[in-house]
């Protein structure tokens, strides 16, 4: 049974550091993995996709690598911001296209001004 | 990009109604629908694949008479949450895999918040 791990489960930085959040999961036969973030009270806003067959992805000032054959994904966060703050979940997918997530529990990021 | 809807976004209902969330692939078709549960301060939990036209499959420990789901169309699924109780509260949430792009990212609904007094 697929499980993933996020570490750390919190983390306090000041603005403009940057910073890297870790997921690891027990079985490497996935389809893709999907980085989210989440307010507190509030659902889920999708911040990067990566594909088992890709190694990395950008957005912004976000980049999310994955080694799907040690289990492994960080996203890193450039110049953190305040408005950064929000629990960030990782999650993969089953090994077939369109199947269910397995979440993390998540990181709780805080950026002080 | 793909919408997911959900509604309603809060409700608070007395113990022992039922109680229905419906999830909408709104510019998009979805023949398979996911339903999450996510407890405060903690991570999303898989549920329920809900699958038009057929009957949706539960994870180990999930209710099937208690939490209802019907595929009803290939934009519509919907979770009913019957004799609710107090232990159901909790914040329930729908994805659905897109298919543009080949990628099949899961998009989610923005969730609905069920308080079960």
């Amino acid at each position: 049974k697929q499980e993933v791990t996020q570490i750390p489960a919190a983390l306090s930085v000041p603005e403009g550091e940057n910073l890297v959040l870790n997921c690891s999961f027990t079985d490497s036969a996935i389809y893709n993995l999907q980085w989210f973030r989440q307010d507190p009270g509030k659902g889920l806003t999708s911040l990067l996709l990566i594909q088992s067959s890709q190694r990395e992805q950008t957005s912004g000032r976000l980049n999310a690598s994955l080694d799907k054959s040690s289990g492994r994904s960080t996203l890193y966060i450039a110049a953190s911001q305040p408005g950064d703050s929000a629990t960030y979940l990782c999650a993969v997918s089953g090994n077939q296209a369109g199947t269910a997530l397995i979440f993390g529990k998540g990181t709780t990021l805080s950026v002080s001004s | 990009g793909a919408v997911v809807s959900q509604h309603p976004s809060r409700v608070i209902c007395k113990s022992g109604t039922s109680v229905k969330i419906e999830c909408r692939s709104l510019d998009f078709q979805a023949t398979t629908m996911f339903w999450y549960r996510q407890f405060p301060k903690k991570s999303l939990m898989l549920m329920a694949t809900s699958n038009e036209g057929s009957k949706a499959t539960y994870e180990q420990g999930v209710e099937k008479d208690k939490f209802l789901i019907n595929h009803a169309s290939l934009t519509l699924s919907t979770l009913t949450v019957t004799s609710a109780h107090p232990e159901d509260s909790s914040f329930y949430i729908c994805s659905a895999p897109g298919t543009t792009k080949g990628t099949y990212e899961q998009y989610f609904g923005p969730g609905t918040r069920l308080t079960v007094t």
